[in-house]
């Protein structure tokens, strides 16, 4: 069974300060990990997504984050947030296959930016 | 390519009554999903579909049901509605095979559900 904590339910942050949302995950296989951020009254958007090779991914927005497969972790960092980053993020992890397998999502964190 | 789409935006139910929230998405994704959003508990998958004809539940079933008569569709059915179904429903697709976007899901915009 795979599992994703995020600790954080809520972390404010001033504005152009930097800001790091953790992600914790729980696989006895390997893994595909999923940044997502929902806007008020949105779905979910894709932010960055870990498949394989560099540990380091960047994706849209400024944002960054690094797989470690040894902490298990793969927490989302921006070194300088912005207003229109207030959301709600969420992690999700899933299994590498040829078909579906099963997305399990975070509890997420709410990014609130402070003028 | 409008991506994923949903109706209603929002909804009223008196306790007992049914209805069926639409989604369609036009990615021709293999893979769609139906999730409630309840505040602080994330996403919890109701039914999947893996193509056409092909259904499965998820998580969180009971109370509702779908059906996958077409690539395109993927309606999700509440028979007898209760307040615990009061959430935010969302749908979602994906896609199998090599592409850049690959189990990546592409969310729709909602159904905001009340029952009272």
């Amino acid at each position: 069974a795979q599992s994703v904590t995020q600790l954080d339910s809520q972390v404010p942050v001033f504005e152009e300060a930097p800001v790091e949302l953790r992600c914790n995950y729980s696989s006895s296989v390997s893994v595909y990990l999923f940044w997502y951020v929902q806007y008020p009254n949105q779905g979910l958007q894709l932010l960055l997504k870990y498949l394989s090779g560099s540990t380091l991914v960047k994706g849209i927005n400024g944002f960054e984050a690094e797989f470690n497969k040894s902490q298990t972790s793969f927490h989302l960092r921006k070194p300088s947030v912005h207003i229109s980053d207030t959301a709600e993020y969420f992690c999700a992890v899933t299994h590498p296959s040829g078909g579906y397998q099963k997305v399990t999502f975070g509890t997420g964190t709410k990014l609130q930016v402070i003028p | 390519n409008a991506g994923v789409t949903q109706t209603p935006k929002f909804r009223i139910l008196k306790i007992g009554q049914s209805m069926t929230l639409q989604c369609t998405q036009d990615m021709n994704h293999n893979y769609m999903y139906w999730y409630r959003q309840d505040p602080g508990m994330g996403l919890k998958l109701i039914y999947y579909s893996v193509g056409a004809g092909i259904t499965d539940k998820g998580e969180v079933p009971n109370g509702y049901n779908v059906s996958r008569s077409t690539t395109e569709d993927f309606p999700l059915r509440l028979e007898l509605a209760a307040p615990s179904q009061t959430s935010v429903y969302f749908c979602a697709s994906s896609t199998a095979g090599t592409s850049d976007s690959r189990d990546t899901q592409y969310f729709g915009p909602g159904t905001r559900l009340t029952v009272l």
